[in-house]
């Protein structure tokens, strides 16, 4: 069965603390990881998709990285605005994504 | 921002009661999707449409059913609400060439 999961469930940062976002999962032939960022009543927004391990993506002070068994967000000096539910999902052999539960990210200035 | 609209955005009904929800796009793509987002979930997948009256379950279909009679417009109905129903329902969309979904805005549904 196709699974993923995140931790952690809830991250306090600093402003300009660097920290990583885990995603692990466990999926039948992977045909991409996907990284949303939600906002409180907002529906996800799109970051990035990974299709193969060894693969990084960038975008502001976000880069996602992948491995064969999971993904990392790593959040390079973080400002406040980057507070926000970030969510990973993984595609297999269906054309269904499966979500994790999220990771709640706050940012103090 | 990609061009899915739902409606209504809130909406509280009693048990028992039918309710459709409505997910519109701009987009012209072929694919669409309905999910659920509960506390303590990920978002699960409850219906999706591959092209007009194409479509096929998700993991928690029961009690919902779902029409697609125009390219651009996906209903969901839940044609007797029930309290395990209370949710936030997200429509969401994707092209035929990226498998990336994208997302609309919402719809907050209590079931009293």
């Amino acid at each position: 069965e196709d699974q993923v999961t995140q931790s952690p469930e809830a991250l306090r940062l600093q402003e300009g603390e660097s920290s990583s976002l885990n995603c692990s999962y466990t999926v039948s032939g992977l045909r991409g990881l996907f990284w949303y960022r939600q906002d409180p009543g907002k529906g996800p927004e799109f970051l990035f998709t990974l299709y193969s391990a060894g693969e990084e993506k960038e975008k502001e002070r976000l880069k996602a990285t992948l491995t064969k068994k999971e993904s990392f967000l790593h959040i390079t000096a973080p400002k406040p605005e980057d507070s926000a539910t970030y969510l990973c999902a993984v595609r297999g052999n269906t054309d269904k994504l499966i979500f994790g539960t999220g990771t709640r990210l706050q940012v103090f200035p | 921002d990609a061009g899915i609209t739902q409606s209504p955005r809130h909406k509280v009904t009693e048990t028992g009661t039918p309710v459709t929800l409505r997910c519109h796009q701009t987009e012209n793509h072929r694919y669409m999707y309905w999910y659920r987002q509960d506390p303590g979930h990920g978002l699960r997948l409850i219906h999706y449409s591959y092209g007009v009256k194409d479509t096929d379950k998700g993991e928690v279909s029961d009690g919902y059913s779902v029409s697609r009679s125009k390219t651009e417009d996906f209903l969901l109905t839940l044609e007797s609400a029930t309290s395990s129903q209370t949710s936030v329902y997200f429509c969401a969309i994707r092209g035929d060439t990226s498998y990336e979904q994208y997302f609309g805005p919402g719809t907050r549904l209590t079931v009293t």
